[in-house]
């Protein structure tokens, strides 16, 4: 079973920085079947990042994604008031796995 | 515009059942996989079962494996969660999510409202 692992669990930053999350899979998985969604208090995930690196509609392009093998990054160039959320990957492949998620909170 | 309206939820006593709904619009329903994923208070989000678009194949997560059954309705457009023997680690809030494509593998790109299970005596 794949385990996804993200860090940090809580990224303090001011309106306007830059913000990078990290998620690590226990073994190397295909690009192609790793998403990113954002949560925000009281609502349902929202699909930001598909197959690493693709926005899904309406998905600023503050909102990046990279990475391949074990290692994945979603980077939000500057942060805008309405980014500070939870931030979940995930594997869609067999495992169907999220990571536990980042928030990301004012500092 | 896509919508998934999600009904069912509520309390239940352990060992007890419930079904969960969740009432789509706005696509095409029966070309899509579908799926559960669910959140206990607090928590990070769990896949718990996917559907492909015809329903001819279903998947679980081993702590639900055969206990939920996942279902759809493709001519009322309606997926459904029968959930049987629930166990207190049950409780979460239960999202309904539709899949990029029809099967394996799909991410979700629109999801209900959520609909909060308890299990409690």
């Amino acid at each position: 079973e794949i385990v996804l692992t993200q860090s940090p669990g809580t990224l303090s930053l001011s309106p306007g920085e830059r913000a990078t999350l990290s998620c690590r899979a226990s073994q190397s998985v295909s690009g192609k079947y790793l998403a990113w969604y954002q949560q925000k208090p009281g609502q349902a995930p929202r699909l930001l990042i598909y197959g690493t690196s693709s926005r899904a509609t309406g998905v600023p392009d503050r909102f990046s994604g990279s990475g391949s093998g074990t290692d994945f990054t979603l980077t939000i160039s500057r942060l805008e008031p309405e980014d500070f959320a939870v931030y979940y990957c995930h594997h869609y492949d067999s495992s169907r796995t999220f990571g536990q998620g980042t928030k990301v909170e004012i500092k | 515009e896509v919508q998934l309206v999600q009904s069912g939820g509520g309390l239940v006593q352990p060992g007890g059942s419930l079904r969960l709904s969740c009432a789509t619009s706005g696509f095409a329903f029966s070309f899509y996989a579908m799926s559960w994923v669910r959140q206990a208070p607090g928590k990070g989000l769990e896949w718990v079962s996917g559907i492909t678009n015809g329903g001819g194949s279903t998947y679980y997560a081993d702590s639900v494996k055969g206990r939920f059954t996942i279902s759809r309705d493709n001519s009322n457009n309606t997926l459904y969660l029968q959930m049987y023997s629930l166990r207190a680690e049950d409780t979460a809030l239960y999202y309904c999510a539709k899949g990029s494509g029809g099967g394996r593998p799909y991410y979700l790109d629109h999801w209900g409202q959520g609909t909060l299970v308890t299990v409690s005596s």
